[in-house]
């Protein structure tokens, strides 16, 4: 089946810690997403890639990095730096015309303890 | 720049009455439109999209939504809601040809509330 996986479903991080997202697509998309959700707040845009190699920053990069090395994997880093990392991670993907819906997966709920 | 706006924090609707849930955009250029439906601690599911043509958009479920590009708005309907569709549901814009890029600027959210 196509679609997009997130690993894991559910992460804890220490203080001073960094970890690391999983996203992986099998839908031959070129642009993936990472958002960011957070109560009554909606979704905010992390960081976005169109192609390999290549990624843009979001609305709020601060604390976090990406990698774009394939096509199918757009890994997500919560760097020690992102103070507030407790959040519902969300990772999608698309086709770069613009009337392509996006292709979001489970989620990655990310904790510090 | 793109934005989205969901006025409505909450819906409350009974099972069987007309659901709408509002949204409102602001685009440079010509805008795509998306409605989503999230579960709780579930990613995104897509319902629909306006592109071009038909104002009217139908989807999945039962939804439809109408564009209107005077008021800049894209509403979510359904004639009769379930309880099954008590929901957050998120609109979304993707501008196009801008600095934007085609990235998706999503709305707050509207949690929908249907009770038995």
């Amino acid at each position: 089946d196509g679609g997009i996986t997130q690993s894991p479903k559910y992460l804890f991080r220490k203080e001073g810690q960094n970890v690391t997202l999983s996203c992986e697509q099998n839908l031959n998309h070129d642009a993936m997403y990472w958002y960011r959700q957070d109560p009554g707040q909606g979704l905010r845009l992390i960081y976005y890639s169109q192609i390999v190699n290549d990624f843009q920053k979001g609305d709020i990069a601060e604390g976090y990095s990406v990698s774009r090395e394939k096509k199918e994997s757009f890994p997500l880093t919560v760097t020690s730096a992102q103070k507030n990392p407790t959040a519902f991670y969300l990772c999608a993907s698309s086709m770069i015309p613009g009337g392509n819906e996006a292709f979001f997966g489970q989620g990655t709920r990310l904790t510090v303890v | 720049a793109q934005s989205v706006a969901q006025p409505e924090d909450q819906v409350n609707v009974a099972e069987g009455n007309p659901l709408t849930v509002k949204c409102t955009y602001s685009v440079s250029g010509n805008p795509y439109l998306f409605w989503y439906v999230q579960y709780p601690n579930r990613g995104l599911q897509f319902l629909l999209k306006y592109i071009t043509g038909d104002n009217l958009v139908k989807g999945s479920y039962g939804f439809e939504a109408e564009f209107n590009k005077s008021q800049t708005s894209f509403h979510l309907k359904k004639p009769s809601a379930l309880v099954s569709d008590s929901a957050l549901y998120f609109c979304a814009v993707r501008d196009w040809g801008t600095d934007s890029w085609g990235k998706f600027q999503f709305g707050a959210g509207t949690q929908v509330v249907v009770t038995p």
